[in-house]
């Protein structure tokens, strides 16, 4: 199984403001993905992290709100800009695709905890 | 456009009880399937996952999910739930193999001791 870091694991925000959550994986994955769970609600996908190249964005999501890197295979960072209370939400990296017998099982990091005041 | 529906939002059980909760989608070619459960104050966590073979997976603390392909279903259940397992509960489907995965609505589970 591939275990997921993520940082910070919480914060609070002010309005306007921008924070990036890094996510470290502890072996090389060929995916890697950004969730958003809003206050009691499911998990609905950001984007997908490309190595190398632009992340690809899931509808009602945009680059210039969460831009994303991922500059190798075990790592990637979200960015929330511009930050508003509506983004209070915990943020989940996602990985999978290590290969072996853990074939394209999804792993998820323990969430970045945002809340903005 | 693909979807996953979970048809119980929120179920109270006693100690002992089964349990099963209900998870349908709606894509009629190959999916992985997966369970994933979120303890109060705690980060998702992989249940149980179906790829290919046995349609009944057994994942871990004795919790088990069958594959129905002609449903379109995969259902989670339990024969004997204990206070520990209070939690939500969310199915999740991985289409094409891609591994973007569609999440159901999570169901909260609330096990009274």
């Amino acid at each position: 199984s591939a275990v997921i870091s993520q940082k910070p694991s919480r914060d609070i925000c002010q309005r306007g403001t921008s924070l990036t959550i890094q996510c470290q994986v502890d072996s090389q994955v060929t995916m890697m993905f950004w969730y958003r769970q809003q206050p009691g609600q499911s998990l609905t996908l950001i984007a997908t992290a490309n190595q190398g190249s632009e992340a690809t964005y899931e509808s009602g999501f945009v680059i210039d709100k969460f831009p994303i890197s991922r500059p190798n295979l075990t790592f990637s960072t979200l960015t929330v800009s511009n930050m508003s209370p509506e983004d209070s939400s915990i943020y989940l990296c996602s990985a999978g695709g290590a290969g072996g017998n853990s074939g394209n099982t999804i792993y998820f990091g323990e969430g970045s905890w945002l809340t903005v005041v | 456009a693909q979807s996953v529906s979970q048809h119980n939002h929120h179920v109270i059980l006693s100690e002992a009880a089964s349990l099963e909760l209900g998870c349908n989608y709606s894509y009629g070619g190959t999916v992985n399937l997966f369970w994933y459960v979120q303890y109060p104050g705690q980060h998702l966590q992989l249940l149980l996952k179906y790829f290919s073979g046995d349609p009944l997976v057994k994942g871990i603390k004795g919790f088990e999910a069958e594959f129905i392909k002609s449903k379109f279903s995969f259902n989670l259940r339990k024969p004997s739930v204990q206070w520990s397992d209070t939690a939500e509960y969310f199915c999740a489907v991985n289409i094409k193999n891609t591994g973007k995965l569609i999440f159901g609505q999570g169901t909260t589970l609330q096990v009274k001791p």
